[in-house]
C-alpha cells in the first residue's frame, strides 16, 4: 500500500530535550516536505527535500533541522524543543513532475512541549 | 509575496443547501489545490486546478479557478453530513516547489 508513515503519532515532551520525528514514504518520490498546522493558520511549511541530500527552507524553519540521506526518509529533528513548538506536525511526498505535483500526507504527529 | 485567504472561515448549514467557499490568492500562480480534512485526520486531496477556467467535479463538490481573478470557488451542492469537514485551499509558487495555505474552513452540515 503506497503510504507516509510518521512516528511517533502523539509525543508530550518538555522544553529542552531533543527529539527526532521520522517520516518514510514507500513510492519512490523526490519530494519531501515538513509542515506544522495550528488552528487558524492553515499549514505552515518548515523544510522541504527535493532530492537526497537536497534540502531548503519552507516558511517557518526556526528551532527545526532537518536530513535527507535517503529518498525514502526524512526525518524533522527539534534540538531544543519550546512551548511553541506545540503543534500537529505533517509530513508529505511527491513526484516532482510537473504541472500536477500532487502532495500525499502522512497521518500526522501531534507534539506538546512543556 | 504569496498570500491565500479564504472565505467564510466557518459556515454552519443544513442538509440539502447549497454553498460556495472562496479561496483569494495575492499573486500569479501555476496550480491551485483543494485539500479535505475530517476532524483528527490528515488531508486528503479533492482537486488540482492547472488553468484559468478549470472546472473539476466529484460527487456534490465542483472546484473551478479563475486566474485572472485570482479566485477559486469550491462549490456544494445539496449538503449532506458526511461533507461536514475542514476545507483548505493552497496555491503554488510559479515554478517553485512550495505551497502556501489559506486557514481552512471549517464546514458543518447538519442533518
Amino acid at each position: 500500500e503506497a503510504q507516509v508513515t510518521q512516528n511517533p503519532r502523539y509525543l508530550i515532551t518538555v522544553t529542552g530535550k531533543k527529539l527526532t520525528v521520522t517520516c518514510s514514504q514507500n513510492m519512490n518520490h523526490e519530494y519531501m516536505s515538513w509542515y506544522r498546522q495550528d488552528p487558524g493558520l492553515g499549514l505552515r511549511q518548515i523544510y522541504y527535500s527535493m532530492n537526497v541530500e537536497v534540502t531548503d527552507k519552507g516558511d517557518v524553519p526556526e528551532g527545526y533541522k532537518v536530513s535527507r540521506k535517503e529518498k525514502r526518509n526524512f526525518p524533522l529533528i527539534l534540538e531544543s524543543p519550546s512551548p511553541n513548538q506545540t503543534s500537529l506536525y505533517f509530513c508529505a511526498s511527491s513526484l516532482m513532475s510537473l504541472p500536477l505535483w500532487e502532495q500525499y500526507f502522512g497521518p500526522g504527529t501531534r507534539l506538546t512541549v512543556t | 509575496e504569496l498570500k491565500v485567504e479564504q472565505n467564510p472561515l466557518f459556515l454552519s448549514m443544513q442538509e440539502g443547501k447549497n454553498y460556495t467557499i472562496y479561496c483569494n490568492y495575492s499573486t500569479t500562480s501555476d496550480r491551485l489545490y483543494w485539500y479535505r480534512q475530517d476532524p483528527g485526520k490528515s488531508l486528503e486531496s479533492l482537486f488540482v486546478l492547472l488553468s484559468n477556467g478549470a472546472v473539476k467535479q466529484e460527487g456534490r463538490l465542483m472546484a473551478s479557478l479563475d486566474t485572472k481573478a485570482r479566485l477559486s470557488t469550491l462549490h456544494i451542492t445539496a449538503a449532506v453530513h458526511d461533507l461536514s469537514a475542514t476545507y483548505f485551499c493552497a496555491v503554488s509558487r510559479d515554478s517553485n516547489y512550495q505551497l502556501i495555505w489559506g486557514a481552512g474552513t471549517k464546514l458543518i452540515i447538519k442533518p
